[in-house]
């Protein structure tokens, strides 16, 4: 069964410091996505990773992902405090529609 | 830009009661989930819906559950018989195809009590 494991699980940082969070996933795939939820809120698409290699940039976060190494990367930087939220990566295998969610990073920025 | 709306935001029923979530999903959309997430917890799958049938389901959509698409636009989640740890945040999302990423809706807080 596919596990989905980020780390860390909490990450408190300073403004304008940056800092990347580890998405790794225990068995094939070669579709990942990024979501960021706000406290009490639904879940925002951040970024979609389709194949070995990709990446992709948003403002002060960017998104990799290495399948051979089944991990993907959260990058930011030069954080701002509205960045603090909770980053959940997930995970789709092949012949299924359904995601597996990582257990969240809750980041917060400090002013 | 379009939206999965969800009905109501927020439900507190007895236990042993029966509750139904409403989903508006996109029109354009053709598959259809349901996700909850127990508060402080991670987001788990509950159950996947393409041409009018269930594709796939977790663990956790046992018996009590059921979903329905009555009238072409509605997506429901039915739970037949609440128990206490039903409470949770329940999504539903769509999405165009398998690899686009899905829209989550905002959400329909569950308490039962």
């Amino acid at each position: 069964e596919l596990k989905v494991e980020q780390n860390p699980l909490f990450l408190s940082m300073q403004e304008g410091k940056n800092y990347t969070i580890y998405c790794n996933y225990s068995t094939t795939s070669d579709r990942l996505y990024w979501y960021r939820q706000d406290p009490g809120k639904s879940l925002e698409s951040l970024f979609v990773l389709l194949s070995n290699g990709a990446v992709k940039q948003e403002g002060r976060l960017m998104a990799s992902l290495d399948t051979k190494a089944r991990l993907s990367t959260l990058h930011i930087t030069a954080a701002v405090h509205d960045l603090s939220a909770t980053y959940f990566c997930a995970v789709v295998t092949s012949g299924t529609y359904k995601y597996i969610f990582g257990t969240g990073t809750r980041l917060k920025v400090l002013a | 830009e379009p939206e999965v709306t969800q009905t109501p935001s927020h439900q507190v029923t007895q236990m042993g009661q029966e509750v139904i979530l409403r989903c508006v999903p996109i029109s354009n959309h053709l598959y259809f989930y349901w996700y909850r997430q127990i508060l402080g917890q991670k987001v788990e799958f509950l159950v996947s819906f393409y041409n009018n049938e269930i594709s796939e389901k977790s663990e956790i959509f046992d018996d009590q559950f059921s979903v329905e698409r009555p009238d072409g636009s509605n997506f429901t989640l039915k739970i037949r018989s609440t128990k206490l740890e039903d409470s949770a945040m329940y999504f539903c999302a769509s999405s165009e195809g398998t690899v686009y990423g899905y829209t989550f809706g905002s959400g329909t807080r569950l308490t039962v009590v």
